[in-house]
């Protein structure tokens, strides 16, 4: 059982828009930043997302990030085939077991 | 070009002890917050260390106690003290630095490195 809640899994068209959810508490999400990572099949995680909103040089506007209290979502629009792999949410917690904390994992089908 | 390497895993059996190293280019590995996490088959991303620029370390309570975090800034790498393995441990290992001058995000991963328990 992750720490952060995502939706096992998404779907949509070539094109179409996605959002994932990620929900935590306020150890973690409600008073951190959220960083989400893109894994393709076999390729370790890379990330898309950092401090809530912020995307690293080479990720495309097609990736877009927010939070709000303890909940945070990621954005994806144009969708493409290559876009398909699975999405992690992550954060730091800071209550007694502190550390970093992932939720389960989402699932993107680009149908 | 800012890379990680992750050696060491392999198939070891229970209670067994195993060391992985991951070695780093084009940063300073002591200059940074670095951390292994580990992906069990089939499973998602599960946070097992991190050690502080100032040397400071924590560990996942999974791994408390028999695990160790350490560095050799002479090598510019990391390492992963595996004691006592168990069935559960079992997993991808990654190494990961976090982005410099940012919070909670980690930038640069290895490839990872296998590690498989069993007798």
């Amino acid at each position: 059982q992750s720490v952060l809640t995502q939706p096992p899994s998404v779907s949509a068209a070539p094109g179409q828009k996605v959002t994932i959810s990620c929900s935590g508490s306020s150890s973690n999400i409600g008073n951190n930043y959220v960083s989400w990572y893109q894994q393709l099949p076999g390729t370790a995680p890379k990330l898309l997302i950092y401090e809530n909103n912020k995307r690293p040089s080479g990720i495309p506007d097609r990736f877009s990030g927010s939070k709000s209290g303890t909940s945070a979502t990621l954005g994806i629009t144009g969708l493409q085939t290559g876009d398909e792999a699975d999405y992690y949410c992550g954060t730091w917690d800071s209550s007694l077991s502190a550390g970093w904390v992932f939720g389960g994992g989402t699932k993107l089908t680009v149908l | 070009e800012v890379q990680l390497v992750e050696t060491g895993g392999g198939l070891i059996q229970p209670g067994g002890s195993l060391r992985l190293s991951c070695a780093a280019s084009g940063f300073t590995v002591s200059s940074n917050y670095m951390s292994w996490v580990r992906q069990a088959p089939g499973k998602g991303l599960e946070w097992v260390s991190v050690i502080y620029s100032g040397g400071s370390t924590y560990y996942a309570d999974s791994v408390k106690g028999r695990f160790t975090i350490s560095r050799d800034n002479s090598k510019n790498t990391l390492y992963l003290q595996m004691n006592s393995l168990r069935a559960e441990d079992t997993a991808v290992y990654y190494c990961a630095r976090e982005k410099p001058a940012a919070m909670a995000s980690l930038d640069v991963w290895g490839k990872g490195t296998t590690v498989t328990v069993s007798s």
